[in-house]
């Protein structure tokens, strides 16, 4: 059954420095999403990406993150200079299309800034 | 989007149905109910969702009442694998796609 890949599963980076955390969707699937979990909280929407476009995207989605899909099979979420509190599960979701009501959700990232 | 109230915890013995209750009172008639799990700290799963009618799938049933402000999310036989916590979430699809999470439901299948 086709799913959603996200590397790494870990990732601990330094305040301050840049990360990039990829994912791969489900291959015809064209809505794409990215969600957060701090640890203990609840599951937040980040942003959605449609057409080589944000869709919609959160409050968090600040200046300091931005996504892209560099080659038509990944899709990638980067933080510019991450901050302690950015310390979270990051999970990349896909959708098959408009008519579809479901989103299917990687495996996540788990960020550790220190 | 409207609100959604779910009980923090629940028990179910295997074997057995569970019946997990969402109460969205505030539900505006283009919003759909869907539910969704998260074993452990894996990512969410989708399990089902309704507009009006009952909708039933291989994993659940989902019974929204007449009035659409409440709505239980039924597993017919609740195996170990099914502990988990349970999300029930209301969205107008038409105008986002966004999915708001609460703090749903712990489901906890005992042996």
């Amino acid at each position: 059954e086709p799913e959603v890949t996200q590397t790494p599963s870990h990732q601990v980076t330094q305040m301050g420095q840049e990360v990039i955390l990829r994912c791969v969707p489900i291959s015809n699937h064209l809505y794409f999403y990215w969600y957060r979990q701090i640890l203990g909280q609840k599951v937040e929407f980040l942003v959605s990406f449609y057409n080589n476009e944000i869709s919609e995207k959160s409050e968090i989605f600040d200046d300091q993150f931005s996504v892209e899909r560099p080659d038509g099979s990944n899709f990638t979420l980067k933080i510019r200079s991450t901050k302690l509190e950015d310390s979270a599960m990051y999970f990349c979701a896909s959708r098959v299309d408009r008519s579809s009501y479901e989103q299917y959700f990687g495996p996540g990232t788990r960020l550790t800034v220190t | 989007d409207a609100k959604t109230t779910q009980p923090p915890s629940m028990d179910c013995a295997e074997g057995r149905a569970a019946n997990l209750p969402c109460n969205h009172s505030t539900i505006s008639g283009n919003e759909y109910v869907y539910w969704y799990r998260q074993i452990h700290s894996q990512g969410p799963q989708y399990i089902i969702h309704g507009l009006k009618n009952n909708e039933t799938n291989e994993m659940a049933s989902l019974i929204i009442t007449e009035d659409r402000k409440s709505s239980t999310l039924i597993l017919p036989h609740a195996t170990l694998r099914d502990t988990a916590v349970y999300y029930c979430i209301v969205s107008a699809s038409y105008n986002t796609d966004k999915l708001i999470f609460g703090t749903g439901t712990r489901l906890q299948v005992f042996p």
